[in-house]
């Protein structure tokens, strides 16, 4: 069936180095995309959305890279505090989908003091 | 401003018996969706509701799973009976109606099925 990097690595970063997380998406259909994190013990948390018709954007410390050719998506974290600590999933929309998101399997962020 | 409100936050039952998991989505939002989160199957969208309405429940699992929204500001996802692979974080969130609006998702509960 259709995935959104399904897996769950672990990213093990120095606090104040920035963090690039990946992710990979089958359907090329996808035409909205969002990263959120979630800490532990509460709900996922919203930090940034792209469209399909742009690469790049970005928002407060954080960037996201948008590759439709190969199907990629990455978080870029800049200057990676503790309280960046968390899992990570990017998700997608297709437009005949509606509203329904597909959740990848999520990376696991630790910030080293 | 309230957030996604679930309740409760922590359920503990014994397999057979009835769960009602609540939710009170943003005010405002015409958008509510049920997930239901575990280490082997991550992050999966159980139900979606547009104006009440169901939209898409193809992610419920099984018939033991029932979700409603009889009114814009509250819905419930209940299973009946229990079984201990139900164990899980269910989470709701909502979200306005287009599709890229974003969906806030609430604090979860976390049920135990012995």
């Amino acid at each position: 069936g259709e995935s959104v990097g399904l897996h769950l690595p672990t990213l093990s970063v120095q606090e104040g180095d920035n963090s690039i997380i990946n992710c990979a998406y089958s359907n090329s259909a996808s035409d909205y995309f969002i990263w959120y994190k979630q800490e532990s013990g509460k709900g996922p948390q919203f930090i940034i959305d792209i469209r399909s018709n742009m690469d790049k954007r970005q928002g407060q410390r954080v960037t996201v890279l948008l590759n439709k050719t190969v199907k990629h998506l990455s978080l870029q974290i800049a200057a990676t505090q503790p309280g960046d600590s968390a899992v990570y999933f990017c998700a997608e929309k297709r437009g005949a989908a509606g509203n329904k998101l597909t959740f990848g399997g999520g990376t696991r962020v630790l910030v080293k003091p | 401003d309230a957030g996604v409100i679930q309740s409760p936050r922590h359920e503990v039952t014994e397999m057979g018996q009835e769960v009602t998991l609540r939710c009170k989505p943003i005010s405002g939002h015409n958008s509510l969706f049920w997930y239901r989160q575990t280490m082997m199957r991550g992050l999966e969208l159980l139900i979606y509701f547009n104006n009440n309405v169901p939209i898409d429940d193809s992610g419920m699992p099984e018939d033991r799973f029932s979700a409603k929204m009889p009114n814009a500001s509250f819905s419930t996802l209940k299973i009946q009976p229990s079984e201990p692979r139900d164990s899980a974080v269910y989470f709701c969130a909502s979200s306005l109606a287009h599709p890229t609006d974003t969906q806030y998702f609430g604090p979860g509960t976390r049920l135990t099925v012995l």
